[in-house]
């Protein structure tokens, strides 16, 4: 299957500063990309969808000026989330459509802890 | 609000029998569904995708989709313990349910 890979897998921040995570499809061209946050023992939720060359859309409730989504080629998205707060320690999965009706492919996730 | 609702479980089945899930969605419009695997700790796998009514089989999984009755479920055969994770059930790739731990004890 597709392959997308994403980094860092951990990170450990200061509170306060950014955090900036890659999600690249390493195989195939994903006009869509999608970034998950899942809290322990809860489901996905959907964040936002980055469309490539695009401004993405936000869930309710996702501040977008708090995690910024860039995704500027066809292979990478960018997740940044700025001025990073404890409540923001979370496991942030991204993933990416290779064409319309099919599968999603996830990224192995990024495991977020600010300090 | 697009909603797919699925029990939280445990479900605890013993090795070998048949582990059923179950997952509801609330869009009619819904077309396409995916069953999901995760272990603690890791991102989803994709075990199965169905989009028409009646069952897909693949190996020891069977899809089953009732778009009437806005059900979707998931049969395991011969359950293994290394089927222990929880099963994410999603709506056109983006709406996923909470996901049901499945415990399967030898």
């Amino acid at each position: 299957g597709a392959v997308v890979s994403q980094h860092p897998s951990r990170v450990i921040c200061k509170s306060g500063t950014s955090v900036k995570i890659e999600c690249r499809s390493l195989d195939f061209q994903a006009t869509t990309m999608f970034w998950y946050r899942q809290f322990p023992k809860q489901s996905l939720m959907l964040m936002a969808t980055s469309n490539e060359g695009s401004k993405a859309t936000y869930e309710q409730g996702v501040e977008k000026d708090k995690f910024l989504i860039n995704h500027a080629s066809l292979t990478l998205s960018t997740l940044t989330v700025t001025s990073a707060h404890p409540e923001d320690s979370s496991f942030y999965i991204c993933s990416a459509v290779p064409t319309m009706n099919t599968e999603a492919f996830f990224g192995q996730g990024t495991r977020l802890t600010v300090v | 609000q697009k909603e797919v609702e699925q029990n939280s479980g445990p479900l605890s089945v013993p090795e070998g029998a048949i582990a059923s899930l179950n997952c509801t969605y609330s869009d009619r419009g819904s077309q396409s569904f995916f069953w999901y695997r995760q272990y603690s700790g890791k991102s989803p796998e994709l075990i199965m995708f169905i989009y028409s009514n009646g069952d897909k089989e693949d190996g020891r999984f069977t899809a089953q989709l009732n778009k009437a009755s806005q059900y979707v479920s998931l049969l395991i055969r011969d359950s293994q313990p290394s089927d222990s994770a929880t099963y994410l059930c999603a709506a056109d790739k983006l709406i996923f349910g909470t996901g049901t731990r499945l415990q399967v004890f030898p």
